[in-house]
């Protein structure tokens, strides 16, 4: 079962704006990742965030983790058409290796 | 240093036949894990392996088994295949496991399809 929910389910943007997706999860975490799955390629990770940690940035990427309200966000400044891809957040166990997969937010980047 | 290898890229079964997908991991990684990723259900965890030991399992029936290699590389079958196991599966491979894991390494994924 799914244990993220994302939002939204797609974005379309024009380059140069943007992108925010939302992620919400149910269980206690140790981290929170985000990935980026080009279609029908395999998944890479972009970001992890433990969860002692409240904001973590790489690049134009920007992470948020709130656990009171076990959500997180991503933004993506300065998109290009080149960011267009599928995103998921995923969330490792507090005990085990396992990842749990959100359902994913597809962004289009148009140029 | 190669990244994660799967084989193969593409197949093609019919239902009641059996498949063997095979990934070969980052060297250095000891750890495998596997996943299924549908248009429907999304991304399922479907086992790990560590040390040649299944140390998880999903909600999977036992027609998935898998196992791993004294070097690391892992193999997973499904038998009798059903319309519903067409899928992306995905390879992950990590140096550690535990709660500490950090990312995940994919490979490019074994495209089935059953007809």
């Amino acid at each position: 079962s799914q244990q993220g929910e994302e939002d939204p389910q797609a974005l379309s943007i024009q380059e140069g704006e943007n992108a925010t997706m939302n992620c919400s999860y149910k269980t206690s975490i140790n981290n929170l990742q985000w990935y980026r799955q080009n279609s029908g390629r395999g998944l890479v990770h972009l970001i992890l965030i433990r969860s002692n940690e409240r904001e973590k940035h790489s690049g134009r990427l920007r992470v948020t983790l709130d656990t009171s309200k076990k959500s997180s966000s991503l933004l993506i400044t300065a998109s290009r058409a080149a960011d267009t891809a599928s995103y998921f957040c995923a969330t490792g166990e507090t005990s085990g290796s396992r990842l749990t997969f959100g359902e994913g937010t597809q962004l289009t980047v148009n140029p | 240093k190669a990244g994660v290898t799967q084989t193969p890229r593409y197949l093609i079964k019919t239902r009641g036949q059996q498949v063997t997908l095979s990934c070969s991991p980052i060297s250095g990684h000891r750890s495998v894990s596997w996943y299924q990723q549908t248009p429907g259900q999304g991304l399922q965890f479907l086992f790990e392996y560590f040390s040649e030991t299944q140390r998880n399992k999903g909600n999977f029936p036992g027609r998935f088994s898998g196992r791993q290699f004294s070097n690391s590389r892992s193999e997973m079958n499904v038998s009798t295949l059903e319309l519903g196991d067409s899928a992306l599966y995905l390879c992950a491979s990590s140096l550690r496991r535990g709660p500490n894991t950090g990312e995940l390494f994919f490979g490019e994924g074994s495209r089935l399809t059953v007809l």
